[in-house]
């Protein structure tokens, strides 16, 4: 059963970055979309990026040029850094696995982490 | 902003069926299979349904969803209160070379 465990720094300053990573345990790190969801308080889901050996990476138009997502093989690990930070980052930031069949879906889930960007 | 609309929120009593709309653009859901999301308060997100009909393998057939056009539509009968989440819908859009989800839509059991 694959499952996602993430982990980074929870409180930071505004113009600070955040930094954040996603392990993937008991399944195969190529062939998938390695995607990061994020969701600000009482909003919606909202779609970061994704990083896969497939099509490369993708990132949401709305926040291009302060993303960046990267993946570490040798670890079945990957990473997301946002840079510029503001209020309006602060969210509860999910990694989750893409895959597609016919179309693109996402069905395995890490448990989230609370990011809160505060001066 | 999302580019794919849902209602705030749906209601119905224990046991019937309510239906949630998902509509966007020939972009997005006119040419890309939709999935389904539901979310309970404080968890992850849990896939529902995935290329606009498939139900992965633990869900429901009380849970069921279809496309055409541009719009998509996620049915749930014999309601019951543990159905009582947020669910999302969400596509690749190919205008935005971007993955979008829904506005989300609340479900409440009456």
């Amino acid at each position: 059963q694959v499952h996602l465990q993430q982990w980074g720094t929870g409180l930071l300053k505004p113009w600070e970055t955040l930094s954040l990573t996603c392990a993937v345990y008991g399944g195969s790190f190529s062939g998938y979309y390695w995607s990061w969801v994020r969701q600000s308080p009482g909003k919606g889901l909202e779609w970061i990026g994704e990083i896969s050996h497939i099509r490369g990476i993708h990132y949401n138009p709305s926040l291009k040029g302060r993303v960046n997502i990267s993946e570490d093989t040798s670890k079945n690990q990957f990473s997301l850094k946002v840079n510029s930070l503001t209020a309006a980052d602060t969210a509860v930031y999910f990694c989750a696995r893409g895959e597609y069949v016919n179309g693109l879906s996402m069905d395995v889930w890490g448990r989230g982490t609370t990011v809160i960007v505060s001066s | 902003q999302s580019v794919l609309t849902q209602p705030p929120s749906v209601s119905a009593a224990p046991r019937q069926k309510v239906t949630i709309s998902c509509s966007g653009s020939s972009s997005n859901i006119g040419n890309n299979y939709v999935s389904w999301y539901q979310q309970y308060p404080g968890a992850s997100p849990k896939l529902l349904i995935y290329d606009s009909n498939k139900r992965p393998s633990g869900i429901p057939d009380r849970f069921s969803a279809s496309q055409s056009g541009t719009s998509a539509t996620l049915g749930i009968t014999g309601l019951q209160t543990g159905d009582e989440a947020d669910y999302y819908c969400g596509t690749w859009d190919g205008g935005l070379n971007a993955f979008v989800f829904g506005t989300g839509t609340k479900v409440t059991v009456l």
